[in-house]
């Protein structure tokens, strides 16, 4: 009964590869979130989605691009990836507005 | 853009002690949130504060809202061993699109000894 759920929880890949990460959420939330965490712990947005409508984007590489087939499901998918990508991404949810954050597990990306 | 402090960075106490953490945001917010994760684990909601003024209670954990709506704290009494983990408090602005927008201090590590 996860309430969000990524997958994978770990990835770890080469230099150059595309990989994708995907998120689920059951709480009938209608806005989902991706946020990167580095090795400092710090916490930072990346994208967010409303109803399947972009309406936070960051100042991210569009390396990085984010899919929402429908308000339950946020995917990201990385291309080209750098050494630099490597953190924890952790994809979240809530109600629109002022409502706190559900966040999933995280998946823990190391590019070599 | 806004911007989120939080201080201290790390605070390690005895078990017993008590323990507080400070956020200052850069502008007016709308909302704080406070989130736990603990070593290894994902953030977790604890709380949020909407109201100028505002005092919450969750047990050993009180937490303060400022008055201008731009500070916050948290405190712990009497730490315990499971309160190990990293405290962060997250901002969200005005409205419009940035009120989706959830803006985190840097977090303060606690580590209890016991």
């Amino acid at each position: 009964d996860t309430a969000v759920s990524q997958t994978p929880k770990y990835l770890v890949t080469q230099m150059g590869n595309d990989k994708s990460i995907k998120c689920e959420q059951n709480l009938g939330h209608d806005t989902m979130y991706w946020y990167k965490q580095d090795s400092k712990k710090f916490l930072k947005i990346m994208f967010s989605y409303n109803n399947k409508e972009l309406i936070i984007n960051e100042t991210v590489p569009n390396r990085f691009s984010p899919k929402s087939p429908d308000k339950a499901h946020l995917n990201l998918h990385i291309n080209s990836l750098e050494l630099g990508d490597s953190a924890v991404y952790f994809c979240a949810s809530s109600h629109a507005g002022n409502y706190g954050y559900t966040f999933g597990s995280g998946t823990r990306l190391t590019v070599v | 853009g806004q911007q989120v402090m939080q201080i201290p960075q790390y605070q390690h106490v005895q078990e017993g002690e008590d323990f507080t953490t400070y956020c200052n945001s850069s502008t007016t917010l709308s909302n704080i949130q406070w989130y736990k994760q603990r070593p290894g684990g994902h953030p977790v909601f604890l709380i949020q504060l909407v109201k100028s003024g505002e005092v919450k209670k969750q047990k050993r954990l009180t937490f303060q809202f400022g008055e201008a709506k731009k500070n916050s704290s948290l405190h712990i009494t009497a730490t315990q061993t499971t309160d190990v983990g990293t405290y962060f408090c997250a901002g969200q602005g005005g409205r419009g699109g940035s009120n989706y927008k959830l803006t985190f201090g840097k977090g303060t590590l606690l580590t209890v000894n016991p």
